[in-house]
């Protein structure tokens, strides 16, 4: 079965810092990995993705993850963030074959201070 | 642009009746989801359709049905509802591609069972 953890509940920076959000997962499998963001009261969006290829993957709003296969994890960058960055972020994992369920992590809330 | 609308955006349900959550989309999309995000969680699979008047179970798919009745419809059915149940709820819709596209999430519907 295949899971995803993001360690950090709670993340908060100051404006113009570097963000680092960290993502791993467990999956026997070549993983399908996004991010997607919920900003305070709305829904979720789509940020970026790995399928396959280049390790670093670029996406909407400034935002860039790394793949590394050797520790299973998907980190999700930005510099420099920006107040309005502010919001809750989430790793998923899709399962392939037939089956194209997404399996989120907790996700983690980012606060950046002005 | 892709849309996804849900009705109702609130509810109030009694233990024990019958509720409906309803999605609709617009993006000529194959697949749809119905997910339900819990505070501090992230989100969690309770059915999906990848083909009109066919239904797959999700992760926790007890105490709900589905139903899609045509490619842009579909609905979540909580039979007997439980205090449990008490949620916001996403619908969400991809193309062909499954596991490869990044899914489209609707406002959600925020529903109380009292």
């Amino acid at each position: 079965a295949q899971s995803v953890d993001q360690p950090d509940a709670h993340v908060t920076l100051s404006e113009g810092a570097s963000l680092e959000l960290r993502c791993s997962y467990s999956y026997s499998a070549a993983p399908y990995l996004f991010w997607y963001v919920q900003y305070p009261g709305q829904s979720l969006q789509f940020l970026l993705k790995y399928i396959t290829g280049d390790t670093v993957v670029k996406g909407t709003k400034g935002f860039e993850a790394e793949f590394r296969k050797s520790n299973s994890s998907f980190n999700l960058k930005k510099s420099p963030a920006h107040w309005s960055d502010s919001a809750k972020y989430f790793c998923a994992l899709v399962s392939g074959g037939s089956n194209y369920k997404l399996t989120f992590g907790k996700g983690t809330l980012l606060t950046v201070t002005p | 642009e892709a849309a996804v609308t849900q009705s109702p955006r609130s509810k109030v349900a009694v233990t024990g009746g019958k509720v409906t959550l309803s999605c609709h989309q617009t993006n000529n999309h194959d697949y749809m989801y119905w997910y339900r995000q819990d505070t501090g969680h992230g989100l969690r699979l309770i059915h999906y359709s990848y083909v009109a008047d066919s239904t797959e179970k999700g992760d926790i798919p007890d105490g709900y049905k589905a139903s899609r009745p045509s490619q842009e419809n579909f609905s979540l059915i909580l039979e007997l509802a439980s205090l449990s149940q008490t949620a916001v709820y996403f619908c969400a819709s991809s193309d062909w591609t499954g596991g490869y596209a990044e899914q489209f999430f609707g406002p959600g519907t925020r529903l109380t069972v009292l």
